[in-house]
């Protein structure tokens, strides 16, 4: 059974940095590029980054790019989401997902609140 | 970036259908027959429903049904039921393993 498990969410204050992971388990997790995707409390979903199979190549939404970095770790099927200079507008649950034009698999989502 | 437009919200008795647009441009929907849709209930992930235009996941009944016109996709719901009462989001990629979501339809079964 797929499974993709957030962890690292929490409370930061504006200027501050967090770390997600996801950890994959139930397929092979290097086959896959991956992407996390945000969605800030009652709105829509906003694709924030996406890293390929092998980590090489990485792509971001505009609004993070410098701030936030992708990265994954294919012998502990983990995925990583550095999030530095973190700003309130950055508040929201924040899912990783397997894929990217067709996300199949989601994880349950963690929540980051930026606030003073 | 700009997301891709739908509409707010639409709504049908159980039976009937309901279709949902995807607005977007020639550099993303129009350009790419990459477009997904997703179901959300409140609460829960999104769960994958639609891609690559029409293709449905294995275990996603054939109620749902995917469609694409220049730079507008459409998600058909046949044969509404409760549990499709959700917030509906295309996806589409836009270029460059960039990926675009549509702003959302919030799906009400009468």
């Amino acid at each position: 059974e797929v499974q993709l498990v957030e962890s690292g969410g929490g409370w930061v204050q504006p200027g501050g940095s967090l770390r997600l992971s996801c950890e994959a388990s139930g397929f092979t997790f290097s086959g896959y590029r991956m992407t996390w995707v945000r969605q800030a409390p009652g709105k829509g979903l906003e694709w924030v980054a996406s890293v390929e199979e092998h980590g090489g190549d990485k792509s971001y939404v505009d609004s993070v790019k410098g701030r936030f970095t992708i990265s994954r770790d294919n012998a502990a099927n983990s995925l990583s989401l550095q999030m530095n200079s973190l700003r309130p507008e950055d508040t929201a649950v924040y899912y990783c997902g397997r894929g990217l034009t067709r996300i199949d698999y989601w994880g349950q989502g963690t929540l980051v609140t930026v606030s003073s | 970036q700009s997301a891709l437009t739908q509409p707010p919200s639409a709504s049908g008795s159980p039976g009937q259908s309901v279709t949902i647009s995807c607005t977007g441009t020639s550099n993303d929907v129009g350009g790419y027959n990459y477009v997904s849709w997703y179901r959300q209930h409140p609460g829960k992930a999104p769960e994958l429903i639609i891609y690559e235009v029409s293709k449905r996941p294995s275990g996603v009944p054939d109620r749902f049904s995917g469609s694409k016109s220049g730079n507008t996709a459409s998600l058909t719901v046949s044969g509404l039921q409760a549990e499709d009462e959700a917030d509906y989001y295309c996806s589409s990629s836009a270029g460059s393993n960039n990926l675009v979501f549509g702003t959302g339809t919030k799906v009400t079964v009468l």
